[in-house]
């Protein structure tokens, strides 16, 4: 059974760091690109940041470039979200996500919340 | 960055009506686009990916079409499982969310 688990949220001070850990199962990691996509307080879902299955490739959103670093180890089959310089705005719920080629993101985690406030 | 607009912001609706919303990008995504559902306190699931192809497990009453810019997600016979909220995504470049539709009794 594919399982993707998050973890790593918490209450945060503007301005400080969290790690998120994504942690996978069920399925070969390397094989696949992943997502990471936030969904602030009764908001939208927010795409974060892509990492391709062998990390030559990421992408991030402009409202976190320069922040967020997006990594893997598929040795350890998890995915990680460092992020920095945390702003009241970024206050959401964060999920990975995997990502098939040529297709939409099909398993997500259950989620983790991050709440940035003093 | 790519757009996409949602259409209606929300949708009021009966058990057995079809119901249709819509995705528009702000430049061409060839197929790339997916849709989603959602419900409270839960991840969203994937429906549809490449506009039109219904991933497993999705019942048929879901359909997907369009291509380059405009999109429409129809569902045909509403169930009460059905009521939540429908996200597009494209993922042509990078990744964009539209900003969901909410379909309410």
């Amino acid at each position: 059974e594919v399982q993707l688990v998050e973890s790593g949220g918490g209450l945060v001070q503007p301005g400080g760091s969290l790690r998120l850990s994504c942690a996978a199962s069920g399925f070969t990691l390397s094989s696949y690109d992943m997502n990471w996509v936030r969904q602030a307080p009764g908001k939208g879902l927010e795409w974060v940041s892509f990492i391709s299955m062998t990390s030559v490739t990421t992408h991030y959103a402009d409202s976190v470039e320069g922040r967020f670093t997006v990594s893997r180890d598929n040795a350890k089959s998890s995915l990680y979200l460092q992020m920095n310089s945390l702003r009241d705005d970024d206050t959401a719920v964060y999920y990975c996500a995997r990502r098939p080629s040529g297709r939409g993101s099909d398993y997500w985690g259950q989620g983790t919340l991050v709440t940035v406030s003093s | 960055d790519i757009q996409m607009t949602q259409s209606p912001s929300t949708l009021s609706a009966s058990v057995g009506d079809r119901v249709t919303i819509t995705c528009r990008a702000s430049q061409s995504i060839g197929s790339w686009l997916a849709w989603y559902q959602q419900k409270p306190g839960k991840a969203p699931k994937l429906l549809i990916s490449e506009a039109s192809s219904l991933e497993s497990g999705v019942p048929s009453r879901f359909s997907g079409s369009g291509s380059e810019t405009e999109f429409t997600l129809t569902i045909r016979s509403l169930q009460p499982d059905d009521f939540a909220t429908y996200y597009c995504q494209q993922y042509n470049s990078y990744h964009t969310f539209g900003q969901g539709t909410t379909l309410d009794i």
